[in-house]
This record gives C-alpha cells, sequence and structure tokens, in this order.
C-alpha cells in the first residue's frame, strides 16, 4: 500500500517568515495529494490540493508543488500569521482512500 | 450550509462497553468514510460506505468493529467490547457521488476508554 512520510514533524517560525512542508509518497498511482490544517479539537480542513497533472498551484499566501517523478510535494505558506498555527496533514490518493501523513505542527511566533 | 455532523464529539466508555458513533454527512453527499486519528499520528482509512451498502472495509479491525449507513438517518461506526486501545479521534468524512476524492471531514468523536 501507500506509505506517506511528512517532515518536520514541527516547525517554528516567525511571523512573517516562510513556513515549508515536505512529503512523499511511494505509490506512483496516486493522483490526488490534498494538504489539511486541523485546529485542536477539530476535524481537518482542507486548504489546498493538486493533482498529478499539476506542478503548482498557488491560493494567496499558500502554494503546493509537486514532483512525480521524485514522488514528493511541498506545502508551502508565506507571510506566516499567528493564526497559521496549528497541525497540517499532507495526504495521496488514487481514489477515495487517502494516505495521511504523520501531521507537522507549525507555531507561529508573533 | 451545515457541513459533516457528528456526535457525540466526546464519549467516554469503561472497558466492555459499547461506543456508537453517528456521522450526519454534507447535504448531497451520499458517500461516507471513517477514519481513526490515534494521539500523535495521522488519519488511518478504515471503511468506505454508500447508503446501505459497504464499499470497501479493509482498514477496520476484524473484530469489535461494524459500520452502517442505513437508507435513513446517519451512519454509524460501532465499536463492541471496547478496550484501552480503542481510545483515539474517529473521523467521518463525506464526498459526493461523483468525486470521492474531494471529502470534507467532520469535528470528529474522541473516545475515552477507561
Amino acid at each position: 500500500g501507500e506509505n506517506v512520510e511528512q517532515h518536520p514533524s514541527t516547525l517554528s517560525v516567525q511571523e512573517g517568515d516562510s513556513a515549508v512542508i515536505k512529503c512523499t509518497y511511494s505509490d506512483s498511482a496516486s493522483n490526488y495529494f490534498p494538504w489539511y490544517k486541523q485546529e485542536l479539537g477539530k476535524g481537518p480542513q482542507l486548504i489546498i490540493d493538486i493533482r498529478s497533472n499539476v506542478g503548482e498551484k498557488k491560493d494567496q499566501r499558500i502554494a503546493v508543488t509537486l514532483n512525480k517523478t521524485a514522488k514528493h510535494f511541498s506545502l508551502h505558506i508565506t507571510e506566516t500569521q499567528p493564526e497559521d498555527s496549528a497541525v497540517y496533514f499532507c495526504a495521496a490518493s488514487t481514489y477515495y482512500q487517502f494516505y495521511f501523513g504523520t501531521g507537522t505542527s507549525l507555531t507561529v511566533i508573533p | 450550509n451545515a457541513g459533516v455532523m457528528q456526535n457525540p464529539r466526546h464519549l467516554v466508555r469503561r472497558r466492555g462497553q459499547e461506543a456508537r458513533l453517528r456521522c450526519s454527512p454534507m447535504k448531497g453527499h451520499s458517500h461516507v468514510y471513517w477514519y481513526r486519528q490515534l494521539p500523535e499520528e495521522g488519519l488511518k482509512f478504515m471503511v468506505y460506505l454508500q447508503k446501505e451498502n459497504i464499499i470497501d472495509e479493509s482498514g477496520m479491525p476484524k473484530e469489535r468493529f461494524s459500520a452502517e449507513f442505513p437508507k435513513e438517518g446517519p451512519s454509524i461506526l460501532r465499536i463492541q467490547q471496547v478496550v484501552r486501545g480503542d481510545s483515539a479521534a474517529y473521523f467521518c468524512a463525506s464526498s459526493p457521488p461523483v468525486r470521492v476524492d474531494e471529502q470534507f471531514f467532520g469535528p470528529g468523536t474522541r473516545l475515552t476508554v477507561l
């Protein structure tokens, strides 16, 4: 089955700096890569996603890049704000079954 | 504009009791997925259901766990004779029929087994 690895497990940045979270996957058949933000006590919320026919996608301060050859994808958050503090999960899927990374706890220091 | 609803949000059970977790999908969504999140870990797929059908239960433990999504009413994840290792957050997601990879998650039920 698919194996998704996520790094780093914790990340602290100063407000205004950029944050980068990286994931690798093992199954070359995976074709959909969503990123979720999970705040304490809440469910994961989709923040951005990318499909395997696209190399990069941007939505305001958030961007995701995908390298199919190397089987890795990354989340980039620019101009971080305190409200970006949360746990971020990457996932990979081919159809309905999502394989999640182990999460990155991001802390933005004001 | 109700999202995916789950109840209860918190559930405490003693070892050997039964736990019933409920999930109401988003309006217009007929596909439901259950995931389990152990402390400090990512979510793990358990089961995929459509109305009155279990499509894939490959992630569900073979014993004590069952799931259903009846024609009327919410989807239910049932855990019989709970053990401490069942303590986790259980999340339900739903999707529209034509986009099974567009899953929206509920707030989860946090199960604590004493």
